[in-house]
């Protein structure tokens, strides 16, 4: 049973680019969330995705969107990069999300670098 | 944001000793969980604790949560090397989808 797989692991872009992140859920699951986390920070929250529709969204610019398929997979997208967006972006999925009744599990991050 | 504050930052102890790690939120909760992350790669769920639950184990871990005092605690007993890592505690917000980490609490476990 695979758990969630996220690409590529590492990345690096040069300011104003733009770049998109992929996750594929655990099977089973149906609800993927995604977080950017800073060096030495804990994750932060940016959307999550349920239903093929962004049901949730942090304190995030419209720079970051999303996309979720039919299959449950993810994308993340950054537009116009800025050295800040810097980080490890994970996915984390989880199954009938009910008010936070549910266990997320992590894939392994993608560490974005821009430079 | 950050909502949970985890205390202490840092911790180092030896190896067989029992690790204490706080964790302390702002609003009212449905659930705790806390995750232990290895090299800043992806976070392994521990436990989760629910609002009214007081006290929770799971092998060598044992949680408590005191929800007057929007506090949480993780104690991992008989500490091993392998439990080197940073851990952190989330919690929900109620009536919504997100999780809020905490800022973490980095455990090194000298063999």
């Amino acid at each position: 049973d695979a758990g969630v797989t996220q690409s590529p692991t590492h990345l690096i872009k040069t300011r104003g680019q733009q770049v998109t992140l992929r996750c594929s859920p655990k099977s089973g699951h149906d609800t993927v969330s995604w977080y950017q986390q800073a060096l030495g920070q804990g994750p932060q929250f940016i959307f999550q995705y349920y239903e093929e529709e962004e049901r949730q969204r942090g304190n995030f610019p419209d720079r970051f969107s999303g996309h979720q398929f039919p299959n449950y997979s993810s994308e993340l997208n950054v537009n116009a990069l800025l050295l800040g967006d810097s980080a490890l972006y994970l996915c984390a999925s989880s199954s009938k999300w009910t008010s936070g009744k549910e266990t997320q599990y992590f894939g392994p991050g993608t560490r974005l670098l821009v430079l | 944001s950050q909502q949970g504050e985890e205390d202490p930052q840092a911790l180092s102890i030896q190896e067989g000793e029992n690790a204490t790690m706080n964790c302390s939120y702002k609003t009212s909760i449905n659930n705790l969980q806390w995750y232990r992350q290895n090299s800043g790669r992806g976070l392994v769920h521990l436990i989760l604790i629910r609002s009214n639950e007081r006290e929770k184990h799971s092998g060598r871990l044992r949680v408590t949560l005191d929800t007057s005092k929007k506090s949480s605690s993780l104690l991992i007993t008989a500490s091993r090397a392998a439990d080197t890592a940073s851990y952190f505690c989330a919690t929900d917000q109620g009536g919504t989808y997100k999780y809020i980490f905490g800022t973490g609490t980095r455990l090194k476990v000298l063999a």
